[in-house]
């Protein structure tokens, strides 16, 4: 089943503890992209990758880190997370940088306290 | 990043009815696409269009790549209770290329009163 699998689905942690939000696809999708998702604000990109070793800074990208080593895993780090950074995170990829026809994983709640 | 207007915020309907919503902006569009968050899960992609003027139906629902670039709507007829979630517009950048010029409205919320 072609699917987009995210973890942890829900963590709950402190300021300043590093964390990372995995994110893995099947599809063998060139792009990959991540979005949080806020009450009132919609969803917004914070970092995406157009293949392996190429990433791109998007609309929020303060406060996170990513990396593309494989072309399926497209992992989400905060490296001192901060209770801003509190949302509903998702991972999602495309065939290729030339559509927008995103497959979504099913998220991951972040809770900094 | 571009801004969409998506409208309304929120709906309360009564089963049966029909939907409408839209998204517009301020700049040209190449590809417009309406997804839905159900409770608990990611987006799915429900209709992509292409083509200015293009009008699709997937289902019971329906949408438009207004002619102006500018715009889109989405028709859901005859609503059913599993029509109940979010409705994000996202229209994209440039001419085919990249998923990375596509910017989402702020989505509407479908709620259907029994």
């Amino acid at each position: 089943e072609a699917q987009v699998t995210q973890n942890p689905r829900y963590l709950i942690t402190v300021t300043g503890k590093k964390l990372t939000v995995t994110c893995s696809q099947n599809m063998n999708h060139e792009y990959m992209s991540w979005y949080r998702q806020d009450p009132g604000l919609g969803l917004r990109q914070i970092y995406y990758s157009m293949n392996v070793e190429v990433t791109d800074k998007g609309d929020v990208p303060e406060g996170y880190k990513v990396s593309r080593k494989e072309k399926r895993n497209f992992p989400l780090i905060l490296e001192s997370p901060s209770p801003n950074q509190t949302s509903l995170y998702f991972c999602a990829s495309s065939a290729g940088h030339s559509t927008g026809e995103l497959f979504f994983g099913e998220g991951s709640r972040l809770t900094v306290l | 990043g571009q801004q969409l207007n998506q409208s309304p915020q929120s709906m309360f309907i009564q089963e049966g009815e029909d939907v409408s919503m839209n998204c517009t902006s301020s700049s040209i569009f190449n590809t417009w696409l309406w997804y839905k968050q159900e409770p608990g899960e990611g987006p799915v992609l429900l209709i992509a269009l292409y083509k200015a003027g293009e009008l699709t139906s997937n289902g019971r629902l329906t949408a438009q790549f207004g002619i102006t670039r500018k715009d889109s709507f989405l028709n859901i007829s005859a609503s059913i209770p599993s029509d109940v979630g979010i409705y994000f517009c996202a229209g994209q950048e440039g001419a085919g290329g990249g998923a990375d010029g596509l910017t989402f409205g702020k989505g509407t919320h479908l709620i259907i009163q029994p």
